[in-house]
């Protein structure tokens, strides 16, 4: 069975930095991409960048370019998202997901979401 | 960057009823890469159709796309009390791969 698991939430102070995980299990992981993408509060989903943990191939929304670092461990068959110095704006629940390739192929599984809360 | 925008913003419909969602792109979607998603409450996205209308695994055939180039529609042919939830759809030709805002399928 395909799973995908995410870090569990998290509560962060303005200007502190995070990393959260997404491990895939039940297929193999470096022969897929995994996404990120974000919803903010009662609003829609903004896909963020891709991996492929094959070999670190990684693409960003021109939106997130600078804001965020997605990165892979293939080892342990885990992404990760991670933040230099939170904003307030960062409060979302993230969402990573699967997909065959960088083009042409949707998102088929997904996990169930990391909730991000920042405040002071 | 492609936008997407879905309408209706809400749409209110009685179980039995048809459900007709429709998503409009700003270009043409490459080789009509478009797929639709749906999100209940406190539950991640889940896929329901992709290359504008084939059904991703294990969803009812109750569900149906179709469309190309700029428009494309998600049908629901008779609703169960478990479809009312927000649909999105999505293209993933072009990089990056824009979501619409979302429609709402709330019961009348």
């Amino acid at each position: 069975e395909v799973q995908l698991v995410q870090s569990g939430a998290e509560v962060k102070k303005p200007g502190e930095s995070l990393k959260i995980s997404c491990k895939g299990s039940g297929y193999s992981f470096t022969t897929y991409w995994i996404g990120w993408v974000r919803q903010m509060p009662g609003k829609g989903l903004d896909w963020m960048g891709i991996i492929y943990s094959g070999d670190s191939d990684t693409r960003y929304s021109p939106s997130f370019q600078g804001q965020v670092t997605i990165s892979a461990d293939k080892s342990i068959s885990t992404a990760y998202l991670q933040w230099s110095s939170l904003k307030a704006s960062d409060t979302a629940m993230y969402y990573c997901a699967r997909l065959v390739s960088s083009c042409c192929h949707p998102f088929d599984f997904w996990g169930q979401g990391t909730l991000v809360t920042v405040s002071s | 960057e492609i936008v997407l925008t879905q309408s209706p913003g809400t749409l209110s419909l009685s179980p039995g009823e048809r459900a007709t969602l429709s998503c409009r792109a700003s270009q043409s979607v490459t080789s009509s890469y478009l797929a639709w998603y749906q999100q209940k409450p406190g539950q991640a996205p889940r896929l329901l159709i992709y290359g504008a209308s084939s059904r991703a695994t294990g969803i009812p055939d109750r569900f149906s796309g179709s469309g190309s180039g700029t428009d494309f529609t998600l049908t629901i042919s008779r609703l169960e009390p478990e479809d009312f939830a927000v649909y999105y759809c999505q293209q993933y030709g072009n990089s990056p791969g824009t979501f619409g805002q979302g429609t709402k399928l709330e019961i009348k």
